[in-house]
C-alpha cells in the first residue's frame, strides 16, 4: 500500500464549477502538506503549502488538512479551462535539512468550456 | 521554473550507454533534489544534496550516481542505462518559504528513453 493515495481521475467538470481533490495518507508523522499543479510536459508548480489542520485560502484555491483522518483536500472555485492539469499532493516530516517529499500519483483535471 | 534549468530536455539512449543529466540553479540554495516521474507512481526521490560536496540516497537510488562539486550544479549520472530507467527526471531546489521552512521548486524536466 502506498503511503499517499490519490485518485488518478480524470476528473471532468464544466467551467465555473468547484473542483474537489483529495489525498489520504498513512504516516501520522507527516506535518507539512503541499499541492502542486503540473501542466502536460512541464515541471510541477507549487500552488499551496500548509502545516496545520484546518483551511488555508489563496485566491480561488483552498487547502484543507484533517490530520485526525489523515486526509487533505484542495478546492478550486470558479474553475477555468486553464486549470486543466494534473494536481499532485505532497507531504513530508519536517527536518532540519533535506525534506524528502512523498507524493501522491496525481489527479488529472479537465475543465470544459 | 524558479531559476532551475535542466540539460538536456530529451535524450534517447541504448541499453548500457551512460549519460549525465545536469541541473543548474541561478540562486544560492543549499538543497537540491533529483526525482523521477513515472505514470501512476508520482514523483520518487532518487538522490539529494544538502550542500556543496554532500549527497545522500533517496527512495530509488539504485543505478544512479550524483555529484555536487559546485553549489549551483547537481549532476545525475547513469553509468549503464537500462530500459527501466526510461522516465521523466526532475530536479528541484529547496528554498525557504515565508514561514522559514523549506519548499521545493522544480525544473522543467528531462525526458529519457532507454531502448
Amino acid at each position: 500500500q502506498k503511503e499517499v493515495e490519490q485518485d488518478p481521475g480524470p476528473l471532468s467538470v464544466p467551467e465555473g464549477a468547484i473542483v474537489s481533490l483529495n489525498c489520504t495518507y498513512s504516516n501520522s508523522a507527516f506535518q507539512y502538506f503541499m499541492w502542486y499543479r503540473q501542466y502536460s510536459r512541464k515541471g510541477p508548480e507549487l500552488l499551496m503549502y500548509t502545516y496545520s489542520s484546518g483551511n488555508k485560502e489563496d485566491g480561488r484555491f483552498t487547502a484543507q488538512v484533517d490530520k485526525s483522518s489523515k486526509y487533505i483536500s484542495l478546492f478550486i472555485r470558479d474553475s477555468q479551462p486553464s486549470d486543466s492539469a494534473t494536481y499532485l499532493c505532497a507531504m513530508t516530516i519536517v527536518k532540519a535539512a533535506g525534506n524528502k517529499l512523498t507524493f501522491g500519483g496525481g489527479t488529472r483535471v479537465l475543465v470544459k468550456p | 521554473n524558479a531559476g532551475v534549468t535542466q540539460t538536456p530536455k530529451f535524450r534517447v539512449l541504448k541499453t548500457g550507454q551512460s549519460m549525465t543529466l545536469l541541473c543548474a540553479q541561478d540562486m544560492n540554495h543549499e538543497y537540491m533534489y533529483w526525482y523521477r516521474q513515472d505514470p501512476g507512481m508520482g514523483l520518487r526521490l532518487i538522490h539529494y544534496s544538502v550542500g556543496e560536496g554532500t549527497t545522500a540516497k533517496g527512495e530509488v537510488p539504485d543505478g544512479y550516481n550524483v555529484s555536487r562539486l559546485k553549489k549551483q550544479n547537481f549532476l545525475l549520472g547513469l553509468e549503464s542505462a537500462a530500459p527501466s530507467q526510461t522516465s521523466v527526471y526532475f530536479c528541484a531546489i529547496g528554498a525557504p518559504n515565508r514561514g522559514g521552512q523549506e519548499t521545493q521548486y522544480f525544473g522543467p524536466g528531462t525526458r529519457l528513453l532507454v531502448l
